[in-house]
């Protein structure tokens, strides 16, 4: 049974376009975040959501849309696709306390031409 | 200013050997947690080892131990006995406060390539 599993794994896309990638935890954890890994492997916080709430929301173009349905999805929907967001996004999830590791997804490594 | 600190981009170890992994880090929160992930190249990020501020003793996990030195700042991963399925990026990570909404900050990553 995967723990987080988002979808899909790949995604070429053409620049414009408007994609989504999904995003479901069935570890019962109750924080959820959207990661941008660059080509350098640097990892960056986009989103956080806790019990469905929004709380944290770093400096993302706004054409990045997260959405969580409930506490088990985050999906993130990405309009007007451009060459610069080509990257791994991670989907984790984790119990939102401070001694706890945060669990990935196998990450979407988008490439938009 | 960097919250957390790996220096070195890249490193190289025989086969069987120890190898540390550098991180530093900077809070002024007493209470914080550290991380350490691999990512292989494969590319999924896989929890290694966990250690509180405020624990006594270091962290272990396997062949994977954690060189916890609050007054310095630094939470140095050791890996003993090194094996060709080590080679990976490693990354260190913080956990700070509920100020922060617990947010995982995270280094740069060190390349870990093992040589038979």
């Amino acid at each position: 049974d995967t723990a987080v599993s988002q979808t899909p794994k790949y995604l070429v896309t053409q620049m414009g376009n408007d994609k989504s990638i999904k995003c479901e935890q069935n570890l019962g954890h109750d924080t959820m975040y959207w990661y941008k890994q660059d080509s350098k492997k640097f990892l960056k916080i986009m989103f956080s959501y806790n019990n469905k709430e929004l709380i944290i929301n770093e400096t993302v173009p706004n054409r990045f849309s997260p959405k969580s349905p409930d506490k088990a999805h985050l999906n993130l929907h990405i309009n007007s696709l451009e060459l610069g967001d080509s990257a791994v996004y991670f989907c984790a999830s984790s119990w939102g306390r401070q001694n706890t590791e945060a669990f990935f997804g196998q990450g979407t490594r988008l490439t938009v031409v | 200013a960097q919250k957390i600190t790996q220096t070195q981009p890249g490193m190289f170890v025989q086969e069987k050997e120890a190898v540390t992994l550098d991180c530093t880090y900077d809070t002024s929160d007493p209470s914080y947690g550290l991380f350490w992930y691999k990512q292989p190249s494969s590319g999924e990020m896989i929890f290694l080892i966990y250690q509180g501020s405020y624990d006594q003793q270091n962290a272990t996990e396997g062949r994977y131990s954690l060189n916890f030195q609050k007054a310095r700042k630094s939470a140095n991963l050791v890996i003993s006995a090194s094996q060709l399925g080590d080679s990976a990026m490693y990354f260190c990570a913080m956990r700070e406060s509920p100020d922060s909404n617990y947010q995982l900050i995270w280094g740069a990553g060190t390349k870990l390539i093992i040589k038979p």
